[in-house]
């Protein structure tokens, strides 16, 4: 049972406009949002995170919006850069039920295309 | 600073053999996890550390998995005997401290090929 959507497998945009990736989760104990970017043969590179206190995050070109009562997040880039092309995974963390409340739970991720 | 550094970077054995990946963490950083992608699907916890002591193992999926963290430095994860299905990506991640809003900073994986 995922707990972490990312229902958008890929996303294509032209370099300069905005690209928005999304996510959605089920489990209401998330409390705690993060973005990583994964280019190929490499690991995930954070990015970008949100605490549940909080709608809006925002750093340079990225901006992570959150809509607890939805439980929908997204992540906006603008503008978008060909250097952006990579996968974007949405993480969440919280005081679920058992085990360690610090463990990330993944979406399966959005490959990003951004075209010159 | 050196990143979190995962060994090997690649690795193909044959079913019911036995492998064995390492990843040394950050220097100082706690907290080391051990996490899974099987090719198009999500990132999978498998354990984390807390120093030498196992946090939590409830991702293993079996007992053919052991994870240990001698001396709360280098983390080792053996398969024996490996199977199929345990083909994919294995991330190692660390973090300095246990906090909800600190982020965990990965390796670059191992993939892992059982045929």
């Amino acid at each position: 049972d995922q707990q972490v959507k990312q229902n958008s497998p890929s996303l294509s945009v032209q370099e300069g406009r905005i690209s928005i990736l999304n996510c959605d989760y089920t489990n209401s104990m998330f409390d705690y949002f993060l973005w990583y970017k994964k280019y190929p043969a490499e690991g995930p590179t954070f990015l970008i995170s949100i605490s549940s206190i909080k709608d809006k995050n925002e750093d340079g070109r990225f901006t992570v919006f959150l809509n607890k009562s939805a439980k929908h997040l997204s992540l906006h880039i603008v503008p978008s850069q060909p250097g952006d092309s990579a996968v974007y995974f949405c993480a969440a963390t919280g005081k679920t039920s058992g085990g360690s409340n610090y463990k990330l739970t993944f979406g399966k991720g959005t490959l990003l295309t951004v075209n010159p | 600073e050196a990143g979190v550094t995962q060994f090997p970077s690649h690795s193909v054995i044959e079913k019911g053999q036995t492998v064995t990946l390492r990843c040394d963490p950050i220097s100082g950083h706690d907290n080391l996890y051990w996490y899974r992608r099987v090719m198009g699907k999500e990132i999978k916890f498998l354990l984390h550390f807390v120093k030498e002591s196992k946090q939590d193992e409830s991702g293993m999926p079996n007992n053919r998995f052991l994870a240990e963290r001698t001396g709360g430095t280098y983390s080792t994860l053996k398969v024996q005997p490996a199977e199929l299905e345990d083909s994919g990506v294995y991330f190692c991640a660390s973090s300095p401290h246990l906090a909800m809003n600190t982020e965990a900073f990965f390796g670059q994986g191992t993939r892992l090929t059982v045929v």
